[in-house]
């Protein structure tokens, strides 16, 4: 079946010390989103790529990079991860651009904690 | 205030009761979303709107643009359903969601 899938589902990493998440698609769509959500709050979009176009949302901190080196794939990397990172992680893809109201295909997540 | 606006934030019922989610949002949209999200898991897309009505088993979704305003029924419900449900907007002329904060159900046997 066409998926989104996040490695790892859940990972560990101490105060400062660099950490990468990845989502790999095989949907074969244009658009890949990040997203973070933090304890019953909602998703909050980090930032998508239209192909290799890179959008960051304007509250997105420094801290927080994104590559995405081909169409299936996307990474995320946490250069410094504080204590406010640990979050679960939403990588998701649609098929855009120029395809309007498209549901947006979610991974199972990765969940984030800092030690 | 949230651009859209979800209620109730929690709810519990026995197994068979009907249920009703109600979303409110504030913005021009083109098109609205209802998404489940399981405990500790990733997020799945039940339904997207842009008018009337749409039915996927025992989940009904209906919207009304002019009041701004949908509800997600589910009938006959079952431990099974006990997840978070979320209504999410996407942005007239984008391709950006935006969240509600979501609606923790549990039903219970």
């Amino acid at each position: 079946d066409a998926m989104v899938i996040q490695n790892p589902r859940y990972q560990v990493t101490q105060f400062g010390k660099p950490v990468t998440l990845s989502c790999s698609q095989t949907l074969n769509h244009n658009v890949m989103y990040w997203y973070q959500q933090k304890s019953s709050q909602a998703p909050k979009l980090l930032f998508h790529y239209y192909d290799k176009d890179f959008n960051n949302e304007a509250d997105t901190p420094d801290n927080f990079q994104s590559r995405r080196p081909n169409t299936s794939f996307c990474f995320l990397d946490i250069r410094s991860p504080g204590l406010g990172d640990a979050a679960m992680y939403l990588c998701a893809t649609s098929r855009g651009p120029g395809v309007r109201n498209q549901p947006q295909h979610f991974g199972d997540g990765t969940r984030l904690s800092i030690l | 205030k949230n651009e859209v606006e979800q209620s109730p934030q929690n709810l519990t019922a026995q197994e068979g009761e009907f249920i009703t989610i109600n979303c409110s949002y504030s913005v021009g949209i083109s098109a609205l979303h209802w998404l489940q999200q399981h405990p500790g898991g990733g997020i799945v897309s039940l339904f997207m709107l842009s008018s009337g009505k749409k039915k996927h088993g025992r989940l009904i979704a209906t919207i009304n643009i002019q009041e701004k305003h949908s509800s997600l029924h589910i009938t006959a419900s079952h431990p099974r359903d006990s997840a978070v449900y979320i209504c999410a907007v996407s942005i007239y002329n984008t391709d950006k969601l935006i969240f509600g904060t979501g609606t923790r159900l549990q039903v219970f046997p």
